[in-house]
């Protein structure tokens, strides 16, 4: 079976500081796609990066980019320069081959401090 | 726009009336997902639409739910005789389903609507 785990409910930092969300995935596919998305307060899931169990480098995009470390089955986000329009919440999710929807969990609640 | 769009934004019901949720996808976009979120709780799995293909039924938590995509495009999502325990967002995705890597890993970025917010009182 599957599970993501994100063990920080809630998490601070100051405006222009970077920030690591945490997220590991239990998975016995070799083969997976692991997923970051953020919904701020308006609900919408916003989708931030994208990393694929294969890929050889660590994903990044703008000021995201994802630390994975495919042994320890991690695949944190890293958040730099944070901005006060980054309050919000982010899931980290899994997506396997052969299941048609991504597996969530349960999200960090990120606030950016003025 | 050009994203997922979902209708109406906020529904307020009454326990045992029935209800219509609608999502109008990205254009070009095949896959089509349906997901449900909890007050304070991660996306639920609910369905799922590929092309012509029978949809993936296996998250909906009752015979009380059903959806529809009718042209391969528009869906509903249909909660007949509401409860309480029904009160959540309900998310549409949709993606174009990409296989990378000679197939050994699937990208397949779901783009999200606003969401359905469902209160049943």
């Amino acid at each position: 079976a599957q599970k993501i785990t994100q063990t920080q409910p809630g998490m601070f930092v100051q405006e222009k500081e970077a920030v690591t969300l945490d997220c590991t995935y239990d998975t016995s596919d070799p083969s997976y796609g692991l997923f970051w998305y953020k919904q701020p307060s308006s609900g919408e899931m916003i989708f931030l990066i994208y990393q694929g169990s294969y890929d050889q480098q660590n994903a990044t995009e703008g000021r995201y980019s994802l630390n994975f470390q495919k042994a320890r089955k991690s695949a944190n986000l890293v958040i730099s320069a944070s901005q006060l329009g980054d309050s919000a919440m982010y899931f980290c999710a899994m997506r396997r081959p052969g299941a048609n929807n991504l597996f969530f969990g349960t999200g960090t609640r990120l606030t950016v401090i003025p | 726009g050009a994203g997922v769009s979902q209708s109406p934004s906020n529904k307020v019901t009454e326990k045992g009336k029935d209800v219509e949720l609608r999502c109008d996808p990205i254009s070009g976009h095949t896959a089509l997902y349906w997901y449900r979120q909890s007050l304070g709780q991660g996306l639920e799995f609910l369905i799922y639409f590929q092309g012509n293909s029978a949809p993936d039924k296996s998250g909906l938590p009752s015979d009380r739910f059903s959806a529809e995509r009718t042209g391969g495009s528009v869906s509903t999502l249909t909660i007949q005789r509401t409860q309480q325990e029904d009160s959540a967002v309900y998310l549409c995705a949709s993606s174009f389903r990409l296989a990378v890597g000679g197939g050994r890993a699937v990208t397949d970025t779901q783009y999200f609507g606003p969401g359905t917010r469902l209160t049943v009182l």
